[in-house]
């Protein structure tokens, strides 16, 4: 079957940084996405790798390695709004999403 | 409208009723899906399309079908309600073309409850 998993929840200081990470196993692989969703809202997209190694993007950076089926999202200077679980997801062998359930991030002053 | 809309934003629905959620994208998007969402679970994929005039079945379809007579709409329909269909229902859109790596938008949901 198929399977992603991350830890349920996180907590963190403001101003400090946080790793995420995320374990799948999947049919096939064509790519890894990771989405924010705040409480009561929709999920927007952060990051994509489809390539092994590390994507920065701002405060966030975003590592993959395909032969461990490994990923994790960094989140740098937290803020108090960065409070959200986040979602990662696997486009397997049909070019589907599968989801993990999510991690939820609290952010502490 | 920008983006994605769905309606209605919440309903409580007697069982045995049928329901139709509705989804609309301006973006020309051609690929659009269904997802439901619960406590402690991912995203659950329920009907998608890659085209107007096409559909597919996800993880979870049974008792939920759906239809794409344009590019913009996308409804989803609950023929005969049950309670284990209380969720939150959220529609995405996609540009399936060209890079794989294009990513889904998504509308702000549908809290639906069946009592």
């Amino acid at each position: 079957g198929q399977n992603i998993d991350q830890p349920t929840e996180m907590t963190a200081t403001e101003g400090a940084i946080v790793q995420i990470n995320c374990t799948y196993q999947t049919s096939g692989f064509n790519g890894l996405f990771w989405y924010q969703q705040h409480a009561g809202e929709a999920p927007t997209f952060l990051s994509y790798n489809v390539l092994d190694g590390l994507e920065e993007k701002g405060r966030f950076s975003s590592f993959l390695s395909r032969s461990k089926g490994y990923s994790y999202l960094l989140l740098k200077e937290l803020q108090m709004k960065d409070s959200a679980s986040y979602l990662c997801a696997v486009k397997d062998s049909n070019y589907q999403l599968i989801w993990g359930a999510g991690t939820k991030l609290i952010i502490k002053p | 409208i920008a983006g994605i809309t769905q309606a209605p934003t919440s309903q409580i629905l007697a069982a045995g009723r049928r329901m139709t959620l509705r989804c609309t994208q301006d973006m020309r998007h051609n690929a659009m899906y269904w997802y439901r969402q619960d406590l402690g679970l991912g995203l659950r994929l329920i009907h998608y399309s890659n085209t107007a005039g096409t559909t597919g079945k996800g993880e979870v379809p049974d008792g939920y079908s759906v239809s794409r007579a344009n590019t913009d709409d996308f409804p989803l329909t609950l023929a005969s309600a049950v309670p284990s269909q209380t969720s939150v229902y959220f529609c995405a859109s996609r540009e399936a073309r060209g890079s794989s790596y294009n990513e889904q938008f998504f509308g702000p949901g549908t809290r639906l409850t069946v009592l």
